[in-house]
């Protein structure tokens, strides 16, 4: 079983619509999540970090994480075609050698289309 | 703040070829990482390094791959001899700390293509 799960879509919306991304992850012990988008031949670039459980909202992005249930959600209203790109989320190592270590979920590749 | 700087951008060799990376992380930053990501996946971390020591190689195909931080500032990675496998993005990344307890933003480069024919 990955450390991470992430559905790698396509997933494909019009404009304004909301888009749910979605992830699930095996280890308990972490404690911090993140959401990187990731243009086309880009770096990928940090969207949202979280702590814990519960929400977290920045502009139209709200992060959600549920450890009971060990799933992590990205949320996007108003989707606007600049957002087209792939959505990774990733969770960081909680300690040891492994502090800061990144371990990412495949992917979503969304398109919004005008 | 200038960002992550790599190069080259792209790279194409045959198999059993050697070909190297470069990357320049952004100014004053201890941490820096290497990340292969093929195509259709997540980044996978091969080897962080915190200055100029290594903190975690354990997924670094060390029979082929080697890494270096010369001054704890730019780092190169070396594959010799590539394998077909090999082909993917090869990604740079720095932090400013790996910070207890709080927030540690890791910075991207764009990324090295390699394409091994």
């Amino acid at each position: 079983q990955k450390e991470v799960e992430q559905d790698p879509g396509p997933l494909s919306v019009p404009e304004g619509a909301i888009v749910s991304l979605n992830c699930t992850y095996s280890n308990s012990a972490f404690q911090y999540f993140m959401w990187y988008r990731q243009y086309s031949r880009k770096g990928p670039e940090l969207l949202m970090y979280t702590y814990s459980s519960g929400n977290k909202e920045d502009g139209r992005f709200t992060a959600q994480v549920d450890k009971s249930s060990k799933y992590i959600s990205l949320f996007i209203r108003d989707s606007q075609p600049s957002d087209s790109a792939t959505y990774l989320c990733a969770k960081r190592g909680a300690g040891g050698t492994s502090y800061g270590k990144l371990t990412f979920g495949q992917g979503t590749i969304l398109t919004v289309h005008p | 703040e200038a960002g992550v700087a790599q190069s080259p951008r792209y790279k194409i060799i045959e198999k059993r070829q050697s070909v190297a990376f470069w990357c320049n992380p952004i100014s004053g930053h201890a941490t820096l990482y290497w990340y292969q990501q093929i195509l259709g996946q997540g980044p996978k971390l091969l080897i962080q390094f915190q200055n100029n020591g290594v903190v975690d190689d354990s997924q670094l195909p060390k029979d082929r791959f080697s890494a270096e931080r010369l001054k704890g500032v730019d780092s190169t990675l070396k594959i010799q001899p590539a394998k077909l496998e090999d082909s993917a993005v090869y990604l740079c990344a720095s932090s400013l700390y790996p910070k207890a307890g709080g927030e540690d933003t890791q910075y991207f480069g764009p990324g090295t293509r390699l394409t091994v024919l």
